[in-house]
């Protein structure tokens, strides 16, 4: 069964850059038919899409973030990574990595998620 | 504000059947299949309904999802008070170029 586990830091100070890891277990991420993605939700808030990219190299961003963030597959770890640059506390959110069963499609699994905290 | 929209609360009986809408555009909704998630607090959204009205193994049959031009249903019957969560929408923006998900719905068993 496939499991994401979200790990990285939980305070990250304003302006710097956030970086966190999801460990996907029980699947590969060189599957070709799945994107691997993150999805914030801000304190009390909905679900906000970061992006998801492919393990041959497609990316897609949500235009409202893509100038800060980036996505990246590693299959030799099979993990998945994010980093968002020049934080601030309008990224405070909890980060949940995703897979996403194509291109075009929402996530089918998700990690639990991990709490991040922009605070100086 | 969301592209995708939903009433931000809802609440019913035990027992009772509730619909939560969600409303998009040609770019979304009227193009793309939408996806449904169920999200207790604390805990990560949950699958619910994908391609507008397939549910995944392990989803009650009480759930169910229809979907016509421009807006998508999820309904719940034989309302329980575990059904007490948010439920939130999901759907690719070909206009965006990204994925769109809905502002919410908070469902309150009374």
């Amino acid at each position: 069964q496939v499991q994401l586990q979200e790990s990285g830091p939980g305070l990250v100070k304003p302006s710097q850059t956030l970086s966190l890891t999801c460990t996907v277990s029980g699947f590969s991420v060189n599957n070709d038919g799945h994107f691997w993605g993150w999805v914030r939700q801000q304190p009390g808030q909905g679900l906000e899409w970061i992006g998801h990219s492919h393990n041959r190299g497609g990316t897609y961003y949500n235009p409202s973030l893509e100038s800060r963030v980036s996505i990246s597959v590693d299959t030799s770890k099979n993990q998945v990574s994010l980093t968002v640059t020049s934080v601030t506390a309008a990224d405070t959110a909890i980060y949940y990595c995703a897979r996403d069963w194509g291109a075009f499609h929402p996530p089918d699994r998700w990690g639990q998620g991990i709490l991040v905290t922009v605070s100086s | 504000q969301s592209v995708l929209t939903q009433p931000p609360s809802l609440s019913g009986t035990p027992g009772q059947r509730v619909s939560i809408s969600c409303s998009g555009s040609t770019s979304n909704i009227g193009s793309n299949s939408v996806t449904w998630y169920k999200q207790l607090p604390g805990t990560a959204p949950k699958l619910l309904i994908y391609i507008d009205n397939q549910r995944p193994s392990g989803v009650p049959a009480r759930f169910s999802a229809s979907k016509s031009g421009t807006s998508a249903s999820l309904a719940i019957s034989g309302l329980r008070s575990d059904d007490e969560a948010a439920y939130y929408c999901a759907v690719w923006d070909d206009s965006l170029n990204g994925l769109i998900f809905g502002g919410g719905t908070k469902l309150t068993v009374i």
